[in-house]
Formats: C-alpha cells, structure tokens, sequence
C-alpha cells in the first residue's frame, strides 16, 4: 500500500538559516509527490509537484525538492528561511491514473528571530 | 477565478444529528476530493469522484458516511447519527487534470463540531 512518512512532527529554525524537510515515500510503481503547506487558519496550498523527469524540482517562495527513487525520498529545501515560512507542510503521493493523493502526517516548522 | 467553495465554514451538532457538508468546485474541473483532518489523524482521504462517478470511497467509514456529486458544480458529504469522533474539518478538492500533470485545489474546509 502506499504511504508517506515524514519523521520529523516538528522543526525550529531561525530565521535566514537552511530549511530541510525530509520525507520518505512507499509506492509501488512510478510515484507523483507533492509538497503542500498549511499557513495557519489557512487551506492548503501547493508548493511544488513531482512528475517523473528531472529529479529537482523548483516551487513557489524560494523552495525546492529533490526525488530520489534509490531512497524514496522526496526532500524539501529552502536556503534561508523567512518567517513568514511558519507553517505546516505535508508531503503527499499519488500516481498517473490518478489514484488518491496520500498525505504525511505533516511537519510544523516555527521560525525563531 | 474563484476557488473552490465549502459550506458551511463551520457546523455545530448535537450527537445522533445529521449533518451535510456542501463543495463547489472549480469550474471546469472534473475530479473532486474530499478528506477529513483532525490533530490525532492528520488528513485522511474519504471518497473522490471523476466526472461525478464514484471513483474510490476506500476511505469512507461505512456506516453513516455518504457522498454525493449529482451535477459537476457540486458535492455533498453527508454523515447521519453524528459522533463526537465525527468532530474534524472537512476539506474538499478539485482538479482539472488529476493522474496526468493536475494537482489537486483545496477549499477552506468545514470544521465540524459535534457535541
């Protein structure tokens, strides 16, 4: 069965320093991964998508991510954080045919001056 | 370019209430999603339809829970007998293109609370 798993609930980072938020990935078959953010008292909002081709792929506000099918991996990155990054972000999956997009269980990043 | 629009915002009910969530989705767009979130189980996928057939209910508890698109400008989730575990926000989703290249837009959501 498919799933996400993002190991880190919480992330404290300070402002203007290097964001990394890992998330690992189970699927059988060619995955579509997502990166979604959660502002508070907001809906979710995409931040970049995965389709399969180049490995890096570059999002809204400066992030980026990196697919990685030797780790199921689908990492997020930004090089300096703003504090208007605080959030909550998941990492999601699905596939071509379009099965259910699958959620992680989130990780809530807070931003320190 | 309105988004996709969920009513109500919010939604209070007595336990052994019936409560009916209302989605609008983008215009033009077939594929419609509707997930629950709480704090204990993150977002969980309920039922999604395509072009307004049933696609995948796998997520649906299944007894009380019932969703429904009759027309492509909306769906409704409905839950009879609530419970208090019942107690989450609803969120739907569209997309234009989902399986290929779409991604999926979210409303607001529907918190509901059940006392």
């Amino acid at each position: 069965a498919q799933s996400v798993t993002q190991p880190d609930a919480r992330v404290t980072v300070s402002e203007g320093a290097s964001l990394q938020l890992r998330c690992k990935y189970s699927y059988f078959g060619t995955p579509y991964l997502f990166w979604y953010v959660q502002y508070p008292r907001q809906g979710l909002q995409l931040l970049l998508k995965y389709y399969p081709g180049d490995p890096v792929v570059q999002g809204v506000n400066g992030f980026e991510a990196e697919f990685s099918k030797s780790n199921s991996s689908f990492h997020l990155r930004k090089a300096s954080v703003h504090w208007s990054d605080w959030a909550v972000y998941f990492c999601a999956v699905s596939s071509q045919g379009g099965r259910a997009l699958i959620f992680g269980t989130g990780t809530t990043v807070s931003v320190s001056p | 370019n309105a988004g996709v629009i969920q009513t109500p915002r919010h939604k209070v009910t007595g336990k052994g209430q019936e409560a009916t969530l209302w989605c609008e989705p983008i215009s033009g767009h077939s594929a419609v999603f509707w997930y629950r979130q709480t704090i204990v189980q993150g977002l969980e996928f309920l039922t999604y339809f395509r072009n307004q057939a049933p696609i995948d209910d796998s997520g649906m508890p299944k007894e009380r829970f019932s969703a429904q698109m009759p027309n492509q400008s909306h769906s409704t989730l409905k839950i009879q007998s609530t419970q208090p575990q019942d107690s989450a926000v609803y969120l739907c989703a569209s997309s234009r293109d989902w399986g290929n290249t779409g991604q999926l837009y979210f409303g607001e959501g529907s918190k509901l609370t059940v006392l």
